[in-house]
């Protein structure tokens, strides 16, 4: 069974940082690219970033390029989110989601999400 | 980066009722187009992808279809558990975009 399951999330004044952690477990973690997808309270979903499944190939989302940094470590089947300058706007929760390929495509199984709350 | 767009934000349906959701790409993205579903409290389930690929396990009433900047989604006959908020989502290349979300509800 795929289980994805996020952490380090919490409440954290603006201007710090904060990093976000994805285990997976339940299937071959280096066959597939990874995501963060965001959504802030009543709002719609909105990708943050990807990675290939080698890394090789990185995306963000124009609001938190040059903050965010996703990377992953395939020995520990894991997906991380470092996030820097964190404001406001960043407030929501982070779902880790896994591809259905190597390369980028879509967010075939999500997991529950960890909340990030971004207040003074 | 490709805008994706959706119509309408919200549709209020009758169970046995034919929906149909619109999502428009800013440009061209052949059937690089994927579908979600999501509940009140729940992390989204993907539908459809490659444009008009049903995913396994997603009932047939769940149709897909459109190529390049216009796609739909059709669900023929709405059941009770169809009522959520359908998004879709680019897939041709990063940034990935979604659009914002069309919201089905109880008429």
């Amino acid at each position: 069974e795929v289980q994805l399951v996020e952490s380090g999330g919490g409440l954290v004044q603006p201007g710090r940082s904060l990093r976000l952690s994805c285990a997976a477990s339940g299937f071959i973690f280096d066959d597939y690219a990874m995501h963060w997808v965001r959504q802030a309270p009543g709002k719609g979903l909105e990708w943050v970033a990807g990675i290939t499944w080698n890394s090789d190939t990185i995306g963000y989302a124009d609001s938190v390029k040059g903050r965010f940094t996703i990377s992953r470590d395939n020995a520990k089947n894991s997906l991380y989110l470092q996030m820097n300058s964190l404001s406001a706007d960043d407030t929501a929760l982070y779902y880790c989601a896994k591809d259905q390929i190597k390369f980028g495509e879509l967010m075939s199984y999500w997991g529950q999400g960890v909340l990030v709350t971004v207040s003074s | 980066d490709i805008q994706m767009t959706q119509s309408p934000s919200s549709v209020s349906a009758s169970v046995g009722d034919r929906v149909t959701i619109t999502c428009r790409a800013s440009q061209g993205i052949s059937t690089w187009l994927v579908w979600y579903q999501q509940k009140p409290g729940k992390a989204p389930k993907l539908l459809i992808s490659a444009a008009s690929n049903l995913q396994g396990g997603v009932p047939s009433r769940f149709s897909g279809s459109g190529s390049g900047t216009y796609f739909t989604l059709t669900i023929s006959s709405l059941q009770p558990e169809d009522f959520a908020t359908y998004y879709c989502q680019q897939a041709n290349r990063f940034p990935f975009t979604f659009g914002p979300g069309t919201k089905v509800d109880i008429k």
